[in-house]
């Protein structure tokens, strides 16, 4: 079964400490993993994808295959930070992929 | 940079009627999708389409659900007639055919039926 994990409803850390949100998957093949992030009165954006490998605003993530992970990681936390955080997973038979969203972690960066 | 739009950004119908919610996908995308949020879940997959029809359809997509590409530029959700457990947030998407596993989001409509 396609499915992911987030453990964590609501996170909250203070500014400068360091963050990570915990993601977990189950898929039988190579998905795509994402971090999608929705600030407030704002839209779903995409974060980061696995494949690209990059640090988008201080944000990490790293694809752990033996774990079925995906957390994502900030070592200093910025009150601008504050928003829903969806891990997803990209992955169908079909010639347009369906994502599969986590149920989302709050994060709330205090000041 | 362009954005995917929806319309209406909210509305409220009765149980029993049809409502059509309307996107409007970045131009050059050739990949639509529908998800939906109930408020407090997880935002779940609906529909995906590409080349005029239906690539992928979850279990929530039953026969009361109905998608469409009337033109070149609008795609839209049909719910012909429509349930308490309808009401949630709607939310639409496309992608290109390069990157076509990321995809970009509408702001979406709250749809509320009462």
């Amino acid at each position: 079964a396609q499915r992911v994990t987030q453990p964590e409803k609501l996170l909250s850390v203070f500014k400068g400490a360091p963050v990570e949100l915990k993601c977990n998957y189950s898929y039988s093949g190579s998905p795509e993993l994402f971090w999608y992030v929705q600030y407030s009165r704002q839209r779903l954006q995409l974060l980061l994808r696995h494949i690209s490998r990059e640090s988008i605003k201080g944000f990490t993530a790293d694809l752990n295959k033996g774990e079925t992970s995906f957390h994502l990681k900030k070592p200093f936390a910025q009150e601008e930070d504050s928003a829903m955080y969806y891990c997803a997973l990209s992955g169908s038979t079909s010639s347009a992929s369906k994502i599969i969203f986590g149920s989302g972690t709050r994060l709330s960066i205090r000041p | 940079e362009p954005e995917v739009t929806q319309t209406p950004s909210h509305q409220v119908t009765q149980m029993g009627q049809e409502v059509i919610l309307r996107c409007v996908p970045i131009s050059n995308h050739l990949y639509f999708y529908w998800y939906r949020q109930i408020l407090g879940q997880k935002v779940e997959f609906l529909v995906s389409f590409y080349n005029n029809e239906i690539s992928e359809k979850s279990e929530i997509f039953d026969d009361q659900f109905s998608v469409e590409r009337p033109d070149g530029s609008n795609f839209t959700l049909k719910i012909r007639s429509t349930k308490l457990e309808d009401s949630a947030m709607y939310f639409c998407a496309s992608s290109d055919s390069e990157e076509q596993e990321t995809q970009y989001f509408g702001p979406g409509t709250r749809l509320l039926v009462l």
